[in-house]
């Protein structure tokens, strides 16, 4: 499975945007770029996942790299609520087993 | 919408001790899964349950047994609980078809202490 490179925390202050990068540079052809987070003492939610486009839905943006090898998961307006572990993983359209990092640690000031 | 339910929320268990660790959807999901999460570290898979009557090893899988009862519930047994156990619990369900067809959905987890 390829692997992803997150940094292990960032700070943002709320109500302003917020950038987080994830590089994968072995990725492959079939991966699918998916970004998961896990607010404190609960279960990882879904955030958003593309292909080869950027992507946005209403929790987020995701910014992909035309050599697929960097994504970009913004938050448009950081609220109190979104500090938790991001975590970016690859995902073969036919494993659907997801392989977790350590994630990045996003910490939100009022 | 309950989602994902998994039960026990905490346990404690001595060393030698065994029990089932129990997880049911109601998303008509036909995949389910088992991980662990040790203390400032991602998950780690278990096992997984492609569909009804199979299930397969993920990553960690000694020490562990798994029993799909049928669509809707997916059961972790541990038989000899050991110290190196003690750990977050969180079971995943996964449709196979649809748009959502790569998400997985979580429950809140079961939190295990082995003494």
């Amino acid at each position: 499975d390829a692997k992803t490179t997150q940094p292990n925390s960032m700070e943002s202050n709320e109500e302003e945007p917020v950038h987080l990068p994830c590089n994968h540079s072995t990725i492959s052809g079939t991966d699918y770029i998916h970004w998961y987070r896990q607010l404190p003492s609960q279960g990882p939610e879904y955030v958003i996942h593309g292909l080869t486009s950027n992507v946005n839905n209403r929790m987020a943006s995701l910014a992909i790299a035309e050599d697929r090898k960097s994504s970009t998961l913004i938050l448009h307006r950081a609220t109190l609520r979104d500090a938790a572990v991001y975590y970016c993983i690859l995902l073969m359209d036919s494993s659907y087993k997801l392989i977790f990092g350590s994630g990045t640690r996003l910490l939100v000031r009022p | 919408n309950a989602g994902v339910t998994q039960t026990p929320k905490f346990q404690v268990l001595k060393t030698g001790q065994s029990m089932t660790l129990q997880c049911a959807q109601d998303m008509n999901h036909n995949s389910m899964y088992w991980y662990r999460q040790d203390p400032g570290m991602g998950l780690r898979l278990i096992y997984y349950s492609a569909s009804e009557g199979t299930t397969d090893k993920g990553e960690v899988p000694n020490g562990y047994n798994v029993s799909r009862l049928n669509k809707r519930e997916f059961s972790l047994r541990l038989e000899s609980a050991a110290p190196s156990q003690t750990s977050v619990y969180f079971c995943a369900s996964r449709p196979i078809g649809g748009l959502a067809k790569n998400i997985q959905y979580f429950g809140a987890g079961t939190r295990l202490s082995v003494l």
